[in-house]
């Protein structure tokens, strides 16, 4: 397996604090990305990244900012967290662009009440 | 912008008997297309890819997928199913011009029953 760590697995937060979710791997791959997993809209893309300092939102970012200051760590953080947001997330990395496959981390659930 | 349908929620099928999960879908230019698989608490995990080359191609655990570009269909296969291969299956298209963005399916669950 892909070595890629995320911290923390389970998180109870409550509505306005704020959190972070750590992805971390040791796999040197230049890309990162974070999704979040909910029943029936399968896995929605929040951010991503292409290099160290190098990211970008994805389709459902509203809420959401990230970070990546080393290749290895790529930090999402909800700066006030609300019910919508719970959910399960989830990092992956990949080698290139292209014909790589993601491999995934075994996600972070989030509850926020 | 590219989409990707996987039509059924749910397939059941009994163990032994073939097996497909479908999954089309809508891209410009040339389809890079995966599935995955994942088991509960768990992440995704890769089963197999179509870059180029054969319609047919063979992956993890006994799978193969069908590209078929005139459908824009990419199914999966397995001729003979088992206990164990009941899970949630994703089939995913990637964007190899922007930063190689994965889209998602909504995903459909598989359930094979002895």
């Amino acid at each position: 397996d892909a070595g890629i760590t995320q911290s923390p697995r389970h998180k109870v937060t409550e509505t306005g604090t704020p959190v972070t979710l750590r992805c971390h791997q040791t796999e040197n791959h230049r890309y990162m990305y974070w999704y979040r997993q909910d029943p029936g809209h399968g896995l929605r893309l929040i951010h991503y990244s292409y290099g160290v300092k190098d990211t970008d939102k994805g389709e459902v970012s509203d809420g959401y900012s990230v970070s990546r200051s080393k290749t290895e760590d790529f930090l999402l953080t909800l700066e006030s967290a609300t019910s919508s947001q719970t959910s399960v997330y989830f990092c992956a990395i990949s080698e290139n662009r292209e014909a790589s496959p993601l491999h995934f981390g075994n996600g972070t659930r989030l509850t926020v009440t | 912008a590219q989409s990707v349908a996987q039509p059924e929620d749910q397939v059941n099928v009994a163990e032994g008997n073939p097996l497909t999960v479908k999954c089309t879908y809508s891209v410009s230019g040339n389809p890079y297309l995966f599935w995955y698989v994942q088991y509960p608490n768990r992440g995704l995990q890769f089963l197999l890819k179509y870059i180029t080359g054969d319609n047919l191609v063979k992956g993890s655990y006994g799978f193969e997928a069908e590209f078929n570009k005139s459908q824009t269909s990419f199914h999966l296969k397995k001729p003979s199913a088992l206990v164990s291969d009941s899970a949630l299956y994703f089939c995913a298209v990637r964007d190899n011009t922007n930063a190689g963005k994965s889209t998602f399916g909504d995903g459909t669950t598989l359930t094979v029953k002895p």
